[in-house]
């Protein structure tokens, strides 16, 4: 079985502060992770996402994360922050060798509520 | 490319009423889809998973006679709401797995929005 804790229910950060949205993992086998972010009233939208190689990965919007597997974490960064990323962010897992129907399936952590101030 | 449309996005009904919701795979076929319910200011919880010419899987604690899925065609996934209740308003959200892409593995619709009153 897997799980995801995103350590921080809400984030306030002033525009322009860098900020860090802290995902941590458990699980028995390898894993990919994937950051969405959820914007009011819409569905999820991929942000970035880890399968191998790099434990730095870059995707959209200026983010960036980094995969950690001593500490099983894969936390979210962005060095200076707009208004427009005000959203709530989504950590998640997948068992890539799931068989069966538990292949393609994500284990969502509880989510980040990102408020940049003015 | 691999765009999931919801319909409707939102919805009002009275209690007692069933209520349908689609969720399409726009220029791809989806072999698997996935239903999840959202309750505000909380994660997403997946229902169902949706099988096309199959019978849903439901998780643990889901339904199956309250939330019908029917998954009839590779871009065409339905739930169904019957007999909803206040305590069934929610946001839903759908999601469809591209076959064989592995770095992506759902590409999810913006929601519905069901208000029961």
């Amino acid at each position: 079985a897997q799980s995801v804790t995103q350590l921080d229910s809400q984030v306030p950060v002033f525009e322009e502060a860098p900020v860090e949205l802290r995902c941590n993992y458990s699980s028995s086998v390898s894993v990919y992770l994937f950051w969405y972010v959820q914007y009011p009233n819409q569905g999820l939208q991929l942000l970035l996402k880890y399968l191998s190689g790099s434990t730095l990965v870059k995707g959209i919007n200026g983010f960036e994360a980094e995969f950690n597997k001593s500490q099983t974490s894969f936390h979210l960064r962005k060095p200076s922050v707009h208004i427009s990323d005000t959203a709530e962010y989504f950590c998640a897992v997948m068992t890539p060798n799931a068989g069966g129907t538990s292949y393609g399936k994500l284990t969502f952590g509880q989510g980040t509520i990102l408020t940049v101030h003015p | 490319g691999a765009v999931v449309s919801q319909h409707p996005s939102w919805v009002i009904c009275k209690s007692g009423t069933s209520v349908k919701i689609e969720c399409r795979s726009l220029d791809f076929q989806a072999t698997t889809m996935f239903w999840y319910r959202q309750f505000p200011k909380q994660s997403l919880m997946l229902m169902a998973t949706s099988n096309e010419g199959s019978k849903a899987t439901y998780e643990q604690g889901v339904e199956k006679d309250k939330f019908l899925i029917n998954h009839a065609s590779l871009t065409l996934s339905t739930l169904t709401v019957t007999s909803a209740h206040p305590e069934d308003s929610s946001f839903y959200i759908c999601s469809a797995r591209v076959p064989r892409e592995v770095n992506q593995p759902q590409h999810f619709g913006d929601g519905t929005r069901l208000s029961i009153l």
